[in-house]
């Protein structure tokens, strides 16, 4: 199975500044296809999970674009440029190259 | 609007069997592929099973398979999840979610397991 590690395992931020989130996977995500599948999800406190980022760097619908992804093969990273109130929340990354698709440990994004 | 309303969560003892529906609508579900992810309590997301569009193919987690069944009806925009020998590693919030990427994501419904 793939496993996915993402650091840090919480993140105090201040309202405003960028934050950034790394995901390295155990193996590379490059699909035979050519396509790299990972996934970046949010979910605040109470909420289910929501897709925010897919095949690395391609917001999803409605997704501010504050919220950006990057990296390759085996490490990314997701940023946000200026932390607001609404971002509170858990993040996960999550791989659908190869089956068992598995997920991160979460992140946990708070204000400090 | 794209919808995923999950029922048929509960309180079940050990051994028993359950059946998760989740209904979709605002999306063409006949031309999607389908997924259960779970959460238990305070714990991180556990993909569960997958089904493709004409329900030909179905995949599992190894500590579900030959326990859960994955399923749906295109005529009725569902989805199900039939667990069978339910144990209390298997507590946790059910969610369907649309598509290998996951695209939306249903509200969830809690399944207990416990004596």
């Amino acid at each position: 199975d793939i496993v996915m590690t993402q650091t840090p395992l919480s993140s105090p931020v201040t309202l405003g500044q960028p934050a950034s989130i790394s995901c390295r996977s155990s193996q590379s995500l490059v699909h035979s296809d050519g396509n790299t599948y990972l996934s970046w999800l949010q979910q605040r406190p109470g909420q289910p999970p929501r897709l925010l980022i897919y095949k690395i760097s391609n917001r999803f619908s409605g997704v501010p674009d504050r919220f950006s992804g990057s990296g390759a093969g085996t490490d990314f990273t997701l940023k946000i440029s200026r932390v607001e109130t609404e971002d509170v929340g858990v993040y996960y990354c999550t791989q659908v190259t190869q089956f068992p698709y598995t997920f991160g440990q979460g992140t946990k994004l708070e204000i400090k | 609007e794209v919808q995923l309303v999950e029922s048929g969560g509960g309180l079940v003892q050990p051994g028993e069997s359950l059946r998760l529906s989740c209904a979709a609508s605002g999306f063409t579900f006949s031309t999607s592929w389908m997924t259960w992810v779970r959460q238990a309590p305070g714990k991180g997301l556990e993909w569960v099973a997958h089904i493709k569009q004409d329900g030909s193919e179905k995949y599992y987690v190894d500590s579900v398979k030959g326990r859960f069944t994955i399923s749906r009806d295109n005529a009725k925009n569902s989805l199900y999840l039939q667990m069978n020998s339910l144990r209390a590693e298997d507590t946790a919030v059910y969610y369907c979610a649309r598509g290998l990427q996951l695209l939306h994501w249903g509200q969830g419904t809690l399944v207990t397991v416990s004596s």
